[in-house]
Order: C-alpha cells, then structure tokens, then sequence
C-alpha cells in the first residue's frame, strides 16, 4: 500500500498570516497519464471532509484561490496563505492513484 | 447541488451484521464511481470501498475484504454497505463519497460493543 506521510501533525497560526503542510508519499503518484493523484482535504470540526485540491495542484469548486497546492511525484505541499479562522480544522492528504486509496495522518491548523 | 445522505448506523454487538444505505442526488448517479470511507473516532480516515458506476468492479481494503460488501442499485441512485461479522475496531463514523471524493456525505455512526 502506498504511505502518504504529513508533517507537521499540526501547526499554529496567526490570521491573516500563511501556512503550508507537507505531504510525502513512498511511491510515485504520477501516472503515465501525466496526471498526479494527490488531493487535499479539510474536515472542519463536527463536519465531513471537503475536497480543497485535486490532482495535485487544481482548486475545487468553491474553494478560495488562497489555497493552492504544488509538488513533485512524491513530495507535495499544500499552502494557504492569508488564514482566515474558517481554515481552522484538520487537512488530510490522500493518494487516488491505486487502491487502496490511502490517506495522511492529517495536520491540525490552529489560529493562535 | 450534489447530496450524499447516509442512513442504517448504528449500535450492535460484535458478530451482528448492518447494511448501510447513501442516497444521491443533484448528479447522475449511474456514471460515477462510489466508495465508503471511515473515520474511527478521534482517528484519520480509512478508504474502505470502491464501486464502479455500473458495478463491473469491486474494490476492498484488507481490513474489511469477506466481511464487507459494497453495492449500488442504479434505479433508485442508491448506494450500500452490507457489514457482517463486526468488530469492535469497526466502531467509526461510515462516509459515502463520489467519484474522486469530490463530495461526502454527513456520515454514519457505527458502533459495534457488547
């Protein structure tokens, strides 16, 4: 199976300042397609997971261009610049190149 | 607006069996993949199913292969997960999600105890 890694596991922010995580997978997520399988959600609390990024670095429907998401085959970032307190929750990183389909830990952001 | 609402949760004892039901609506249904995903509680999130859209094909995390199993029924844009033989360590909330887990559902608790 593939292990998709985050670090930090959470991080503390001030408003209106940035914030990045980390997301490192043991295999390759790049397909022969020339698409990357790395996605990235935020389940706010009490709530289910909402997607924020697809195949890598695409902003789903909704969601605020301070999000944006980069990275290579196997190591990928996920930034947010100027947090806002409704970012507040934990983000997850996951690989939907094979099944099974696996997920990060999560990084818990916090607003200091 | 795309709607996955999830129903059959519950509490049961270690060895019983449930069968989970997500109704959709606002998408075809019929031309999307679905899976299940759960979240113990206080704990991350575990992809345990797959569907293609016209049942052709069946995927199983090892943790719930010959235990669970997923299903769609086309006609009344409804998705299921039958469980048998539960566990204690499949107590957790029972997510159904679309296609390239695009949209969840509010999810269902399951909590298998004696």
């Amino acid at each position: 199976d593939i292990v998709m890694t985050q670090a930090p596991l959470s991080v503390s922010v001030t408003p209106g300042e940035s914030a990045s995580i980390s997301c490192r997978s043991s295999k390759s997520l790049l397909h022969s397609n020339g698409i990357t399988y790395v996605y990235w959600y935020l389940q706010k609390p009490g709530k289910s997971p909402q997607l924020l990024i697809y195949r890598m670095s695409n902003l789903a429907s909704g969601v605020p261009d301070r999000f944006s998401g980069s990275g290579s085959e196997t190591d990928f970032t996920l930034k947010i610049s100027r947090v806002e307190a409704e970012d507040v929750g934990i983000y997850y990183c996951g690989q939907l190149l094979e099944n099974p389909y696996t997920f990060g830990a999560g990084t818990k952001l916090e607003l200091k | 607006e795309v709607q996955l609402v999830e129903s059959g949760g519950g509490l049961v004892k270690p060895g019983s069996s449930l069968k989970l039901s997500c109704v959709a609506s606002g998408f075809t249904f019929s031309s999307y993949g679905m899976h299940w995903i759960r979240q113990a509680p206080k704990k991350g999130l575990e992809w345990i199913a797959l569907i293609y859209y016209d049942s052709s094909n069946k995927y199983y995390a090892d943790s719930v292969k010959g235990r669970f199993t997923i299903s769609r029924d086309n006609s009344k844009n409804t998705l299921y997960l039958e469980m048998n033989s539960l566990r204690s360590e499949d107590t957790a909330m029972y997510y159904c999600a679309k296609g390239s887990l695009g949209y969840w559902g509010q999810g269902v608790m399951v909590t298998v105890s004696s």
